[in-house]
């Protein structure tokens, strides 16, 4: 299971940290994601990081602002946004990958965490 | 902008076969395995098939995927009404280092 916590309404440049707390599965063994979604819009694939923490991949339009980080004695999976814009919008999801490093396929997906980017 | 296409919406009477397309390119399909993901509307996508054509345990045969070279399909034979979701695929682009998504594809019943 998945449970995503931390989102909100925050201003225009301001910054936001989600968090996804794991259970039920060997969180220490598998590659994990972000995936957004804005408001009727499509899915966008955000970050992910490799099994240990150390291979960490961004989408361009993040690159420099969002930053991926996981605790795996905690079994928790973070994600700090800054420099927030309208556009980062959206549904946030916490997903695990199959693979543990190279990513493969997205099997679990938490419910997902809204954070609203207004003035 | 996707690098991955899709069309936007499909449509076939229930029982009928919809057929959804994903198109890309060398760097993506043409090289990675392609998964696919049921979206029901105020819900977290699930995979329906994965390596481009296997399906997780519970997913239904009736679900099915296709590799041609830089595109792919979905089929769903025996349409339901329950089948009405949108479709997206998704692949690992070995260019940009980043999973790409298609555009959605809408299925409906007639």
């Amino acid at each position: 299971q998945l449970v995503e916590s931390g989102g909100g309404v925050v201003q225009p440049g301001g910054s936001l940290t989600l968090s996804c707390a794991a259970s039920n599965f060997t969180f220490s063994s598998y590659g994990m994601h972000w995936v957004r979604q804005a408001p009727g819009k499509g899915l966008e694939w955000v970050t992910f990081i490799w099994f240990d923490g150390n291979t960490k991949y961004y989408a361009d339009s993040v690159k420099g602002r969002f930053s991926v980080s996981r605790d795996n004695s905690r079994n928790t999976l973070h994600l700090q946004m800054n420099s927030l814009r309208a556009e980062d919008t959206a549904v946030y999801y916490c997903v695990r990958d199959q693979s543990a490093a190279r990513p493969w396929f997205f099997d679990l997906w938490g419910r997902g965490s809204l954070v609203t980017v207004s003035s | 902008q996707s690098v991955l296409t899709q069309p936007p919406s499909v449509s076939a009477a229930p029982g009928q076969k919809v057929t959804i397309s994903c198109s890309g390119s060398n760097y993506n399909i043409g090289n990675n395995y392609v998964s696919w993901y049921q979206q029901f509307p105020g819900t977290a996508p699930r995979v329906l098939i994965y390596d481009n054509d296997k399906r997780p345990s519970g997913i239904p045969d009736r679900f099915s995927g296709s590799n041609f070279g830089t595109s792919v399909t979905l089929d769903i034979t025996g349409l339901q009404p329950g089948d009405e979701a949108e479709y997206y695929c998704g692949v690992w682009d070995s260019s940009l280092s980043a999973e790409v998504f298609g555009t959605g594809t809408k299925v409906s019943g007639l």
